[in-house]
């Protein structure tokens, strides 16, 4: 059972847009910055966005976050087919003193 | 450029300790820190911990407290993960990766990953 909790699967269309939520409480969400990751098969997590909306540098400007209360979005817009990926949310708990993460959702592009 | 490489998959009996390195390169060592975040198979991300490079300074989930211990080399600018009292359920890939020293902030690169494999 994670403590943040996401749709275990996702799926849209090719150039279509999809979100992914995330859902935690004022000791993690509420208080901290949430970050996504993207883990393509068999592959390492990779930092999507942090501090809730922002993108490192060199992630494409399709994915974007956002964050409202105790909740967080992960949106894609244009899916392609590589973006057939686990995506992750994770925010510090203050309660835990540590990362939480979401159980982790599954895009399928069709 | 960031790397963090780690050392080779593990086999361990029930019971028996593991020790994962995680060399780091192409940054200042003692400027970020590092956060350790297993995946057992076919499962989601768990945090284990955090030390910081720069002072040693050690936070681990409470579920770990007690069998894991995380240090730091600066003169090699390695981390590592030992993790005691091995049951099968630790079977997993634990990742290293690098967070800045406020804990809990962003975590960007990602160590590729070492399989710790638990089985008598």
């Amino acid at each position: 059972q994670s403590v943040l909790t996401q749709p275990p699967s996702v799926s849209e269309a090719p150039r279509q847009r999809v979100t992914i939520s995330c859902s935690g409480r004022s000791s993690n969400i509420g208080n901290h910055g949430v970050s996504w990751f993207q883990q393509l098969p068999g592959k390492v997590p990779k930092l999507l966005i942090y501090f809730d909306d922002l993108r490192p540098s060199g992630v494409s400007d399709r994915f974007s976050g956002s964050k409202s209360g105790t909740s967080a979005s992960l949106a894609i817009r244009g899916l392609q087919s590589e973006d057939e990926a686990d995506y992750y949310c994770a925010a510090w708990d203050d309660s835990l003193n540590g990362w939480v993460f979401g159980g982790g959702t599954r895009l399928t592009v069709l | 450029q960031v790397q963090l490489v780690q050392s080779g998959a593990e086999v361990r009996r029930p019971g028996a300790s593991v020790r994962v390195s995680c060399k780091a390169s192409g940054y200042t060592f003692t400027t970020y820190a590092f956060t350790w975040v297993r995946q057992a198979p076919g499962q989601g991300l768990e945090w284990m911990g955090w030390i910081s490079g720069y002072d040693g300074e050690t936070n681990s989930a409470q579920k770990f407290q007690g069998r894991v211990t995380m240090t730091r080399d600066i003169s090699t600018s390695t981390a590592y993960m030992e993790l005691r009292s091995l049951r099968p359920d630790d079977t997993a890939v634990y990742f290293c990766a690098r967070e800045t020293l406020v804990a809990g902030t962003v975590v960007d690169y990602w160590g590729q990953g070492t399989l710790v494999t638990v089985s008598s």
